[in-house]
């Protein structure tokens, strides 16, 4: 079974700065990557994604970078805006033929400063 | 129209009651989800429907028994609840299978349904 873990609970970053988000995983068995923002009493948003055959993954300001060999993944946000503030969820998705089973991580707590 | 959307929005119900969560998408998606998320955790996967079928049942206890009864509609129906089953249940949708273009699989989420079992 996979896990994801994103050791970070908490980040805090001044606005304009680049945010890092970090996430690990245990199995490498995946098609895709996914990010998602959550605000309370939201549903989680998608983000980006990036291929398991990808190494790096850009969208505007988002840039997701995938080491395979270290089995970690990394979220980049530059500029950081306070809007940023929210929960990101890293999670590995496998697509079945039956349905696409999405594993989030355990979450880190962006806080944009002003 | 690309929105998931979930009714109620807040429930609060007894351990005797017998209650359902609504959702619905317009996506044209054949595969749907229902998550449970509970506080500062991230959210745990119960069912997945494809094609109205049944297709990944995660152990979830007989007190949750779920129903899609065509491509746009599931339910979730409660029946016999514990105080512990407290959370935000959160259903999705989704592609079964999609291109190689990044995104192609998403699953969309809609906003919740925050339930209390007294």
């Amino acid at each position: 079974d996979q896990q994801v873990k994103q050791n970070s609970p908490s980040l805090s970053v001044q606005e304009g700065r680049i945010s890092i988000l970090n996430c690990d995983y245990t199995n490498s068995m995946f098609d895709y990557f996914l990010w998602y923002k959550k605000y309370p009493a939201e549903g989680p948003t998608f983000l980006i994604s990036i291929s398991s055959i990808k190494d790096k993954n850009e969208d505007g300001r988002f840039t997701v970078f995938l080491n395979k060999s270290a089995k970690h993944l990394s979220l980049h946000i530059v500029p950081s805006q306070p809007g940023d503030s929210a929960v990101y969820f890293c999670a590995s998705l496998i697509l079945t033929g039956g349905g696409n089973k999405l594993t989030f991580g355990t979450g880190t707590q962006l806080k944009v400063e002003l | 129209d690309t929105e998931v959307t979930q009714t109620p929005k807040h429930l609060v119900m007894g351990m005797t009651n017998k209650k359902s969560l609504k959702c619905e998408q317009h996506m044209g998606h054949r595969a749907m989800y229902w998550y449970k998320q509970k506080a500062k955790k991230p959210p745990e996967l119960m069912f997945v429907y494809s094609y109205e079928k049944l297709s990944i049942n995660e152990s979830v206890p007989s007190r949750f028994s779920p129903e899609c009864p065509n491509s746009s509609l599931l339910n979730l129906h409660l029946h016999a609840l514990q105080p512990e089953d407290s959370a935000l249940y959160l259903c999705a949708s989704s592609r079964i299978t999609g291109g190689s273009y990044a995104g192609a699989n998403v699953l969309t989420f809609g906003a919740g349904s925050r339930l209390t079992v007294l």
